[in-house]
């Protein structure tokens, strides 16, 4: 079946650093979701990107999707305490009627 | 407007035990679902609705059964609770297949 991979697993950075997760399907995605987590919460949707390329930015959080839309990344830019939480990938696949597919998570924790 | 709301929180169950998980959205989304999330991992789905009297399995779903007889409710019951299925439970609606997923508080749920 379809699988969404994202790496790392884990990540820890100096506050101030940059971060980026990766996520990889091995099917094309129709679309691409991300999602935050903190320690102790829910996912909370942050984006969804749908064209081949498609870069979007968030203040300090850039999205990007693959030409082939398959792969996808976040990148966080001179991160703070507040970024501190896990981040999901959740992809569907091209044309087809099925449910978004999660990627087991970016845990992201900054060292002060 | 409350989201997605979810009862209770916590629970302690014993082996063998059952109970059921509420689930509740008001924002008249079709799509529900349910994951199971295990300490430092990613979110498993269990079962998910398309709507009011459809439902389906998904990743994980022995040991589990939903119903969806209204479009706000989705429970999911846990028939003879086993260690195994100690874990945070979260509850998510979507307007449709491609759109984000808002997810409830969870339930932590551990069967001792």
């Amino acid at each position: 079946g379809q699988q969404v991979m994202q790496i790392p697993q884990y990540q820890h950075v100096q506050e101030g650093e940059d971060f980026t997760t990766y996520c990889n399907s091995s099917t094309t995605l129709s679309n691409i979701q991300w999602y935050k987590q903190r320690p102790g919460g829910h996912p909370v949707f942050l984006i969804q990107l749908v064209k081949s390329g498609e870069v979007k930015k968030q203040k300090r959080l850039t999205f990007q999707f693959g030409e082939a839309k398959k792969n996808s990344s976040l990148h966080i830019t001179a991160t703070q305490t507040t970024d501190v939480g896990t981040y999901f990938c959740a992809g569907q696949r091209m044309n087809r009627d099925d449910k978004i597919i999660f990627g087991k998570g970016t845990r992201l924790h900054i060292l002060p | 407007n409350a989201g997605v709301t979810q009862t209770p929180k916590f629970r302690i169950l014993k082996i063998g035990q059952s109970m059921t998980l509420q689930c509740a959205q008001d924002m008249n989304h079709n799509y529900m679902y349910w994951y199971r999330q295990d300490p430092g991992m990613g979110l498993k789905l269990i079962y998910y609705s398309v709507g009011a009297g459809i439902t389906d399995k998904g990743e994980v779903p022995n040991g589990y059964n939903v119903s969806r007889s209204t479009t706000e409710d989705f429970p999911l019951r846990l028939e003879l609770a086993a260690p195994s299925q100690t874990s945070v439970y979260f509850c998510a609606s979507s307007y449709s297949l491609v759109q984000p997923q808002h997810f409830g508080d969870g339930t932590r749920l551990s069967i001792l």
